[in-house]
This record gives C-alpha cells, structure tokens and sequence, in this order.
C-alpha cells in the first residue's frame, strides 16, 4: 500500500512552458485535492474531486486544470508556467470530504523561472 | 466566512520545556472539524488530530495534549516536555461539513523549533 504518491518531487520550468505534475493513489479514496505551499501561508485548495469525472475549483484554480478519468489518478496541469506558480504542491486523498483525515503525498517543489 | 489564525509565527524552546500553540478558527457553521497537522523538516504532511464541533472533550496522547474551547473559537495544542524531534511546522485546518469542496482551511502554521 503506496499511499499517495506524486512524481516529479522537484522540477524546474521556464516561464510559458507547460507541464503535469501526477499523483495516484491506491486507497480506493474518492476525494482527492490539489493543494499549494507558499512560506507564509499555509496550504490553500487548487483544485479537487469528489469521483471520477466530476472536479471543481478550490481557492486558488487560475492557471491549472485538472481531471480524473479514474479513482486512482488526479494530474494537475500548469497550462503556461509563471513564476508566481513556483511553489511546493501536495496531493491529498481521503474517503469523504468533510471532517475525514486528508492522506498527502510527499509534495512536488516546482521553481518556475 | 471561514479561517484559521495562527497568530505564532515562530517560537523556539529549549528542550523539556513546555509549549502551547494557539489556534483561533471562524465559521458560521454549526458541524465542523478541527485538525492539527505536523509538517517536519523533511516536508511531508503528518496527521496528529482530528476533532468535531460537538467534542469538546480534551484530549491526550502521551506528551501531546488539545484543548477545545467553542467558547473561544480555539483548537490550541500543548506539546509537554518539548523534544528536539518536536521541531516542525504545525498547521492548524478546518473543515466544514455544509460546505462542498473546501477540503481543509490551513492556518500560516507556527515554526517550532526545539534545541537542546
């Protein structure tokens, strides 16, 4: 039982490029959520899932979508890096949406320059 | 509207000493969770604990302890007998339950650093 994973754990992008940042899970959970870690500012909600094909935006969605064709993945897309995206991103997966313990992965330390 | 204020940004100790980190939350729901999370120097993401609205029982596991006041709006967590292995990032998050889609509120969190 991996948990939740994330690859890449670092990656640096030029400014406009596009990139993926991939997280499974294998709890069977039907939450997942995108999260970003600013110093200073706690985690705030991108993005999440509450199944497989529904999504819908948290606090801070400008400049990223998402989808889930499936339980177990839920990519975060960077559509045209800027440096205000550099920062550390974390999924999170749980069983329900509120009031449950959120599960998170190890976090993706993205720089864009 | 909901937030989380952790109005300690940092706070050193030394080792043995006692430390309280506060937690004031706002919400106009009447069911919702309370958690604290741990966010050691290696970056992951530990869950201490969780508690609802209508607990307002105080907890206790070994040298941590959680103090639940609705009175006050506060969730404050007490480390006892402060352990260098203690320093970390705590996050302090909310989750309301008529909410769809909020997942967690995360407080700034609170630096705590511990030398011996």
């Amino acid at each position: 039982n991996a948990g939740v994973t994330q690859t890449p754990k670092f990656q640096v992008l030029k400014t406009g490029q596009s990139m993926t940042l991939q997280c499974a899970q294998d709890m069977n959970h039907e939450y997942m959520s995108w999260y970003r870690q600013d110093p200073g500012m706690g985690l705030r909600l991108i993005h999440y899932s509450v199944g497989a094909g529904i999504t819908d935006q948290g606090e801070v969605p400008n400049g990223y979508n998402v989808s889930r064709s499936t339980t177990e993945d839920f990519p975060l897309r960077l559509l045209s890096a800027a440096p205000s995206q550099t920062s550390v991103y974390f999924c999170a997966s749980s069983y329900g949406l509120a009031g449950v313990e959120q599960y998170f992965g190890p976090g993706t330390r993205l720089t864009v320059t | 509207a909901q937030k989380v204020t952790q109005a300690q940004t940092e706070i050193s100790v030394v080792e043995k000493e006692d430390v309280t980190l506060d937690c004031v939350y706002e919400t106009r729901d009447t069911t919702y969770y309370l958690f604290w999370y741990k966010q050691p120097p290696s970056g992951e993401l530990v869950f201490l604990i969780r508690r609802n609205s209508f607990d307002e029982q105080n907890e206790i596991s070994g040298r941590y302890s959680w103090n639940f006041q609705k009175s006050t709006s506060s969730f404050n967590f007490t480390i006892t007998a402060s352990q260098v292995v203690d320093s970390a990032v705590y996050f302090c998050a909310l989750s309301e339950a008529n909410q769809a889609g909020t997942a967690l509120i995360f407080g700034k969190g609170t630096t705590l650093s511990v030398s011996s």
